[in-house]
């Protein structure tokens, strides 16, 4: 495609609910990226991809966050048991390397009541 | 502990008004970058630089390696520039990124 898809757009979700958030790269990005946006906040760093390969998950708040990319194409967020802390904007973002050619997605926007 | 400062973090302007926002950070970069956001909006990607400046429109960014600040300046602003900056690094000691909060630009017609 010709940019970075997020799906679903909008999620709610009960608390202790788990949610699985997709994230479709450009064709051919070797990093791909997670972020955590809360309201107001700039983005912080969840977890990074090369390829199949997840190089830096330091930034996963929680074991209820579970991040893969299987196949080094599409990556799935994984947060199980939702709490209303979760409630934040998660985006995706992929480039060749690096931050070089960096395209975000346009997020999913994740609501726990 | 914030590795990217940002400021101001409310910023409003007459349209035409000329614009600074100004990013320090603490760590040492390979890269920086300038970030738009629109509400609503996904991010889209407007400057990297490791050193000196660039110009795209009315867009031009600034590093400092040796003082460690970038400046966004926007000339002749407009309406259509209302968005949040950010401010991002990407960490010289491996595949570390660190965000800044982001500047909220509003330009009043």
């Amino acid at each position: 495609g010709a940019g970075v898809s997020q799906s679903p757009r909008y999620k709610v979700a009960k608390r202790g609910q788990d949610v699985a958030l997709r994230c479709d790269p450009i064709s051919g990005h070797v990093s791909l990226f997670w972020y955590q946006q809360a309201l107001g906040q700039g983005p912080e760093f969840l977890t990074y991809f090369q390829n199949e390969a997840q190089l830096d998950k330091s930034g996963l708040p929680s074991d209820r966050f579970f991040a893969e990319r299987p196949e080094g194409s599409v990556s799935t967020l994984k947060i199980q048991r939702t709490q209303q802390e979760d409630s934040a904007v998660y985006l995706c973002a992929s480039s060749f390397t690096g931050l070089a050619g960096y395209t975000f997605g346009s997020g999913t926007r994740l609501t726990v009541v | 502990k914030n590795e990217v400062e940002q400021s101001p973090q409310n910023l409003t302007a007459q349209e035409g008004e000329f614009i600074t926002i100004n990013c320090s950070y603490s760590v040492g970069i390979s890269a920086l970058h300038w970030l738009q956001q629109h509400p609503g909006g996904g991010i889209v990607s407007l400057f990297m630089l490791s050193s000196g400046k660039k110009k795209h429109g009315r867009l031009i960014a600034t590093i400092n390696i040796q003082e460690k600040h970038s400046s966004l300046h926007i000339t002749a602003s407009h309406p259509r520039d209302s968005a949040v900056y950010i401010c991002a690094v990407e960490s010289n000691t491996g595949n570390q990124f660190y965000f800044g909060t982001g500047t909220s630009l509003t330009v009043i017609p």
